[in-house]
């Protein structure tokens, strides 16, 4: 079965230093990952999608994550954080559900806080 | 038109209500989705519809109602709710059910049964 671990609860970083949400995943068979964003009351905003094509991803905002297989990592980073990023940020993993479906599995998730 | 829709954005109901919340999609999708996301939790899966027929019930109670009408459209019909039933309640779609397809979220609906 999949499983996905995201290894800080909250991050805290200043607005135009970078951003590292770390992520590591179980799987038994080449993986589906995606990065989504929630700012509060809202819904989830995909930034990025790994499906064995390039390890290097770019997503939107300027946030990009690289696929490790030897690390089963899948870690998302942003050069320079903005205020605007502040926001829930989970990692998934899509398994094959029990009816053959697109079953996601979710992260804990990270908080980002962004200072001034 | 890349957006899930949902109406309406918050609801508060009695525990002896109906109610529905809706989903539109216009992106050509085959399945859709219904999650329920308590505060501070990932969302959890409820209903997964595919080429507009329910295949999955993840064991949900029988005062939550899916329903399909067409491929854009997904409601899901309220009734007798309890407090703890209190959540945001997030539409998602994708081009088909397949595991490698990104589901697309709606903003969602906060529901709050007094």
């Amino acid at each position: 079965a999949q499983s996905v671990t995201q290894l800080d609860s909250h991050v805290s970083v200043s607005e135009g230093t970078p951003v590292l949400l770390r992520c590591n995943y179980s799987s038994s068979y080449s993986p589906s990952l995606f990065w989504y964003v929630q700012h509060p009351n809202k819904g989830l905003q995909l930034l990025l999608k790994y499906t064995s094509a390039a390890t290097l991803v770019k997503g939107i905002n300027g946030f990009e994550a690289e696929f490790k297989k030897s690390e089963t990592s899948f870690h998302l980073t942003k050069p320079s954080a903005h205020m605007s990023d502040a926001a829930e940020y989970l990692c998934v993993v899509s398994d094959i559900g029990s009816g053959g479906y697109n079953k996601l599995i979710f992260g804990a998730g990270t908080r980002l806080a962004v200072h001034p | 038109d890349t957006e899930v829709t949902q109406t309406p954005k918050h609801l508060v109901m009695g525990m002896t209500n109906k109610k529905s919340l809706k989903c539109e999609q216009h992106m050509g999708h085959r399945a859709m989705y219904w999650y329920k996301q308590k505060a501070k939790k990932p969302p959890e899966l409820m209903f997964v519809y595919s080429y507009e027929k329910l295949s999955i019930n993840e064991s949900v109670p029988s005062r939550f109602s899916p329903e399909c009408p067409n491929s854009s459209l997904l409601n899901l019909h309220l009734h007798a709710l309890q407090p703890e039933d209190s959540a945001l309640y997030l539409c998602a779609s994708s081009l088909t059910s397949d595991y490698y397809n990104e589901q697309f979220f709606g903003p969602g609906t906060r529901l709050t049964v007094l």
